[in-house]
C-alpha cells in the first residue's frame, strides 16, 4: 500500500528564508510523487510532479524538489520565501499504472511567512 | 478554457437525508475523481469515472455513489449522511486514467456541513 508522510503540521519561516517542507513516501513500486498547494478556500492547484524523469524537478513560482530513492523522500524547497507562498501544501503519491486508485495525500503542512 | 467548476459552494444538511453534489470537467477531459477532505487532512480517494463507468475506488462505503454524463460532468451522491460526512468535497478531471501521468484538475470544492 501507498502512503504520504509529511514531517510539520506546521512550518513557520521568515520571508526571503529558505522554505523546506519535507515528504516521504512509502510505495511497493515505483512511485509517481506530486506537491499540491491550497489557498484558503481554494481547491488544489499542482506545483510539480515526478514521474521517474529527472530526479530534480523544478516547479511553478521558484519551487523545486528532488526525488531521492534512497531515503524515500520528496522534500519541497524554494530558495526565497515570499508573503504569497502561505499556503497549505500537500505531498501526494500515486504509483505508476495505478491510475484507477487515485492519488494518496499526506495531511498538508501549514507554511506561515513572518514578515 | 474552462476550469473545473463544482455546485453548490456550500451545502448544509441534517443527519440521515441525502445530498448530490455536481461537477463540471475542465473541457476535453473523459476522466473525473472525487476527494473527500476534512478540516485539518489531505483529501481521500473517493472513487473515479471513467466514459461514465466507475474504475476506481477508494475506503468508502456504498452510501457514496457517483454518475458521469456523456458529457463528462459528474455528480457524487451521499445517502444517510452522517455527521463525520461533513468536509469539503473535492472533484478532480484528467485526460485519460493514468493519474500519475496524466495531471488532475481540481475544483475550487464544495463545503458540506452535517447537523
Amino acid at each position: 500500500a501507498q502512503s504520504v508522510t509529511q514531517l510539520g503540521s506546521h512550518v513557520s519561516v521568515s520571508e526571503g528564508a529558505l522554505v523546506l517542507l519535507r515528504c516521504n513516501y512509502s510505495s511497493s513500486v515505483p512511485p509517481y510523487l506530486f506537491w499540491y498547494v491550497q489557498y484558503p478556500n481554494q481547491g488544489l492547484q499542482l506545483l510539480l510532479k515526478y514521474t521517474s524523469a529527472a530526479t530534480l524537478v523544478k516547479g511553478i513560482n521558484g519551487f523545486e524538489a528532488e526525488f531521492k530513492k534512497s531515503e524515500t523522500s520528496f522534500h519541497l524547497t524554494k530558495p526565497s520565501a515570499h508573503m504569497s507562498d502561505a499556503a497549505e501544501y500537500f505531498c501526494a503519491v500515486i504509483y505508476s499504472g495505478g491510475g484507477a486508485d487515485g492519488l494518496t495525500f499526506g495531511k498538508g503542512t501549514h507554511l506561515i511567512i513572518q514578515p | 478554457e474552462t476550469g473545473v467548476t463544482q455546485s453548490p459552494t456550500h451545502l448544509i444538511k441534517t443527519r440521515g437525508q441525502q445530498v448530490t453534489l455536481r461537477c463540471s470537467s475542465q473541457s476535453g477531459h473523459n476522466t473525473v475523481s472525487w476527494y473527500q477532505q476534512a478540516l485539518g487532512q489531505g483529501p481521500q480517494f473517493i472513487f473515479q469515472y471513467y466514459r461514465e463507468e466507475e474504475n476506481g475506488r477508494g475506503n468508502f462505503p456504498p452510501r457514496f455513489s457517483g454518475l458521469q454524463f456523456p458529457n463528462y460532468s459528474s455528480e457524487l451522491n451521499v445517502n444517510a449522511l452522517e455527521l463525520d460526512d461533513s468536509a469539503l468535497y473535492l472533484c478532480a478531471s484528467s485526460l485519460g486514467t493514468s493519474g500519475g501521468y496524466n495531471e488532475q484538475f481540481f475544483g475550487p470544492g464544495t463545503r458540506l456541513t452535517v447537523l
